[in-house]
């Protein structure tokens, strides 16, 4: 089946960088983008950003570009999400979620399945 | 502050139906998805398109779309059901995505 495996929980201090991976499996990796979505405790989803393990082209949000880098590792079917000059906001639960899409018919849509089991960040001096 | 606008909570007698909201300009160009979450847990797509149900999705949950607005209805809500709802679409720009703020589901 289809599924994707997040690294364990991180603690960091401010300043810091955090790198959190991603490894799916059930599919063919390079076929399909990859999200990145984070929730602050309490808080509602943020998307992040996305990549295509084809090529490694990546798209992010306006409020972490030059601080977010997404990679892919087509070898290991493994994406990465690093980010850097960490503020004690970022402490959140960070999710990757595979991309799907339908752009044929006449509304596009877009849709994030499956999602991995999310990835806790605390940053704390 | 979201493109994509929901109530922050609804609540639903047992049994009954709710219709749960997303507005945004960016919804007159693409179709929503919708998450439900439950405390603890990862987000899990329940609705795509104007109303996809993924395959494990009970037929009690629907949508539909008209104008600027998407709406996730559930008929005959179940205990079950409480959780946080999420709205996604692509933003006005079309460049990126973007959710709704959410809204949490109370079943009475």
């Amino acid at each position: 089946q289809v599924q994707l495996v997040q690294s364990g929980a991180e603690v960091k201090k401010p300043g810091a960088s955090v790198k959190v991976s991603c490894k799916a499996s059930g599919y063919t990796f390079t076929n399909y983008h990859m999200h990145w979505v984070r929730q602050a405790p309490g808080q509602g989803l943020e998307w992040m950003g996305i990549i295509n393990p084809n090529g490694g082209r990546t798209s992010s949000a306006q409020k972490f570009q030059g601080r977010v880098t997404m990679t892919s590792d087509t070898s290991t079917s493994t994406v990465y999400l690093e980010l850097s000059s960490l503020r004690s906001d970022d402490t959140a639960m960070y999710y990757c979620a595979r991309d799907n899409s339908r752009t044929s018919k006449v509304t596009p849509v877009w849709w994030f399945d499956p999602w991995g089991q999310g990835t806790l960040v605390i940053v704390s001096s | 502050s979201s493109e994509l606008t929901q109530d922050p909570a609804v609540s639903v007698a047992l049994g009954q139906t709710v219709k749960i909201t997303c507005q945004g300009d960016s919804l007159r160009s693409y179709d929503a998805s919708w998450y439900q979450q439950k405390p603890g847990q990862a987000p899990v797509l329940v609705m795509y398109g104007k109303n996809n149900r993924p395959s494990g999705i009970p037929d009690r949950f629907s949508g539909s779309s008209s104008g600027s607005t998407a709406s996730l209805t559930l008929t005959g809500a179940q205990a079950e059901d409480e959780a946080g709802y999420y709205c996604n679409s692509r933003d006005s720009s079309g460049n990126q995505w973007v959710f709704g703020g959410g809204t949490k589901l109370t079943v009475l």
